[in-house]
């Protein structure tokens, strides 16, 4: 079965600097697809950005970009100018997709303070 | 567009209650989902479909029941409810390409 953690429980970061947060997942999988959600306050999930295990580019949406390390299972976010609307919870979700459709896993989450 | 919609946003059950959280998705997605959120924890999955007429457990099913008569609506419900319940409940849905959309969630209190 596939596993995702996350190592950082809660982060903190002062408004306009860089964030990194950690993901590591295991599988046996060589393809499936990567995902860091983000739940503010008001509690909607919302998707941060995407990475499909296939592609070596990294994936980027504006201030926020990931560092895919496919061998070693890793899966970090980093947000650069962070902003006070940047706080939040930060999960990271494993995807495959499977005979019964498509299988999600998420970790544990990362509660993200930025700090004025 | 609407996106996924969940009614009710808030709700309190007595023990043994029963209820539907109702959960409709205007993208024409053929997965469809139900994840519970407890304080402080990561989404555990306890239903999911993926089309009109097939649906199976998740990874924490007892105490729920769903079907799924249409790709549209996938209502969850909860039968006697148990204090073990509490938890905010979040309905998604995905394309094929692998993006959950969710919808606002459910606050559900077990008294």
């Amino acid at each position: 079965a596939q596993t995702v953690t996350q190592s950082q429980p809660e982060m903190s970061v002062q408004e306009a600097e860089t964030v990194t947060l950690s993901c590591t997942y295991d599988t046996s999988e060589s393809n499936y697809y990567l995902f860091w959600y983000k739940q503010p306050p008001s509690r909607q999930m919302i998707l941060v950005i995407r990475q499909e295990a296939y592609k070596q580019q990294n994936a980027t949406e504006n201030r926020f970009s990931v560092n895919f390390q496919k061998a070693a299972k890793s899966f970090s976010l980093k947000i650069s100018d962070s902003q006070l609307g940047d706080t939040a919870m930060y999960f990271c979700a494993f995807m495959k997709r499977d005979n019964y459709g498509q299988n999600f896993v998420f970790g544990p989450g990362t509660r993200l303070s930025v700090l004025p | 567009n609407a996106g996924v919609t969940q009614t009710p946003k808030f709700r309190i059950l007595k023990i043994g209650q029963s209820m539907t959280l109702q959960c409709t998705q205007d993208m024409n997605h053929n997965y469809m989902y139900w994840y519970r959120q407890d304080p402080g924890m990561g989404l555990k999955l306890i239903y999911y479909s993926v089309g009109a007429g097939i649906t199976d457990k998740g990874e924490v099913p007892n105490g729920y029941n769903v079907s799924r008569s249409t790709t549209e609506d996938f209502p969850l419900r909860l039968e006697l409810a148990a204090p073990s319940q509490t938890s905010v409940y979040f309905c998604a849905s995905s394309k094929t390409t692998g993006e959950l959309f969710f919808g606002e969630g459910s606050r559900l209190t077990v008294l």
